[in-house]
């Protein structure tokens, strides 16, 4: 059964540094999303993109986060500098090119612990 | 705008007993609505969703779901609950006709089936 890849899957680091997320998502799907799932809340989308061009990042907080999905498949999610409020698990999901109706399928998450 | 509510964010029940697991949303237009499940550090699973037809939606692992269109409710249900049941479920919507095609999840209900 085809899966959502995500790495890696915790990742701790030092405020002010840079920290990258990657996520491959299922082959064929068109919509990629990026969601931040905070501790003991339900997750909420950063930015969702349709092949390669970005449809929606009004919560992506753009002076620290950026989003790329160069050639429309895999995606990197950077956070530069990380801070210590930007705890949480990354989510990535994908769909298929009925992403109006079609089923977002989600990744295993990365766990990131900034100290 | 849309939204959901998880009123519950706990719930015990024995196991072999029924469970029910409560969501009420709120949006514009049609709703599609979902219900993920999620393991302790893992992403969520997709378990059911409800797009439009018939309001009692079966899914993954014996659960289903009641859309019930006049109370803005999508309760999640299962027959006999199994101690591996217990995990953090979601409900979620997305509101077809605005156009926005990603996600809004409720905070979680912590299931709990006590052998």
């Amino acid at each position: 059964e085809a899966e959502v890849a995500q790495s890696p899957r915790y990742k701790i680091t030092e405020k002010s540094q840079a920290v990258a997320f990657w996520c491959d998502p299922i082959s064929g799907h068109a919509t990629l999303y990026w969601y931040r799932q905070i501790l003991g809340q339900g997750p909420e989308l950063l930015v969702q993109f349709q092949d390669e061009s970005v449809v929606d990042d009004s919560q992506l907080p753009k002076d620290r986060f950026s989003a790329e999905r160069l050639k429309g498949v895999d995606s990197t999610l950077k956070i530069q500098p990380a801070e210590l409020g930007d705890s949480a698990m990354y989510l990535c999901a994908s769909a298929g090119a009925l992403a109006g109706t079609d089923t977002q399928y989600f990744g295993p998450g990365t766990r990131l612990t900034v100290l | 705008a849309q939204s959901v509510a998880q009123p519950e964010d706990q719930v015990n029940v024995a196991e072999g007993n029924p469970l029910t697991v409560k969501c009420t949303y709120s949006v514009s237009g049609n709703p599609y609505l979902f219900w993920y499940v999620q393991y302790p550090n893992r992403g969520l699973q997709f378990l059911l969703k409800y797009i439009t037809g018939d309001n009692l939606v079966k899914g993954s692992y014996g659960f289903e779901a009641e859309f019930n269109k006049s109370q803005t409710s999508f309760h999640l249900k299962k027959p006999s609950a199994l101690v591996s049941d217990s995990a953090l479920y979601f409900c979620a919507v997305r509101a077809f006709q605005t156009g926005a095609n990603n996600l809004f999840f409720g905070t979680g209900t912590r299931l709990t089936v006590i052998p």
